[in-house]
């Protein structure tokens, strides 16, 4: 299976623990996004990677939340300190080489339900 | 602000017959939209996308439209089948600057229904 992959699928956690999530891109893709998405709304996005460089980050990425993708392969999202507001679906993405008509394909994301 | 809208939270068609799912935007910086579907505990399935210089994509039973003076896209399925029963998100790219890289925006999704 060459898609995005995600683990956990799920994740229950009470209020004030840490969690950490990974995302393991298509392989020759080397740009790589999260997203979140709560009940419905669309996914809304959060940060980008190119290579290992994080080179954008939504204003809804807050002091709490880290993102890291040490090798330029793999990531993963880090949230301290959970609230029950974090409840939602995290989602990652990792983008193709094409300049102007990159598409963006997704991974089954991890359902994070904060107690 | 909600920079791209799908207005109809819902949408119910016959087998056989055309769904017709709707997006509207406001930020005149995308350059590329996309149609994805989503099952329940999946995520996101790119399905088709439009760049901002053309005015139709078709592929297979799938067919996106852009009027850009409108700022309005829409995504036809014909014929409809039972298992195209899913949520249907519109999202717009928009370059991040000085990168390679972009961030999309999506729309609060359509439920489509295709009854047999």
């Amino acid at each position: 299976d060459t898609g995005v992959s995600q683990n956990p699928r799920h994740k229950i956690t009470k209020r004030g623990q840490n969690v950490t999530f990974r995302c393991d891109p298509i392989s020759e893709h080397n740009r790589l996004y999260w997203y979140r998405q709560t009940l419905g709304q669309g996914p809304e996005f959060l940060t980008y990677f190119q290579n290992e460089a994080q080179l954008e980050k939504s204003r809804l990425l807050s002091d709490r939340f880290s993102a890291e993708r040490p090798k330029g392969s793999f990531s993963t999202l880090e949230i301290q300190r959970t609230e029950q507001g974090d409840s939602a679906m995290y989602l990652c993405a990792s983008g193709n080489r094409g300049l102007f008509q990159e598409t963006q394909y997704f991974g089954p994301g991890t359902r994070l339900l904060v107690l | 602000d909600q920079q791209v809208k799908q207005n109809s939270p819902s949408l119910s068609v016959q087998e056989g017959r055309i769904s017709i799912l709707n997006c509207d935007y406001t930020n005149s910086m995308f350059d590329y939209f996309l149609w994805y579907k989503k099952y329940p505990a999946e995520g996101p399935t790119f399905l088709i996308s439009i760049s901002s210089i053309k005015d139709k994509n078709e592929d297979g039973r799938f067919t996106v439209f852009l009027n850009k003076s409108a700022k309005h896209l829409s995504l036809h399925i014909v014929p409809s089948q039972p298992g195209d029963s899913a949520v249907y998100f519109c999202a717009a790219r928009q370059p991040i600057r000085e990168t390679s890289g972009s961030r999309l925006t999506f729309g609060e999704g359509t439920q489509l229904t295709v009854n047999p």
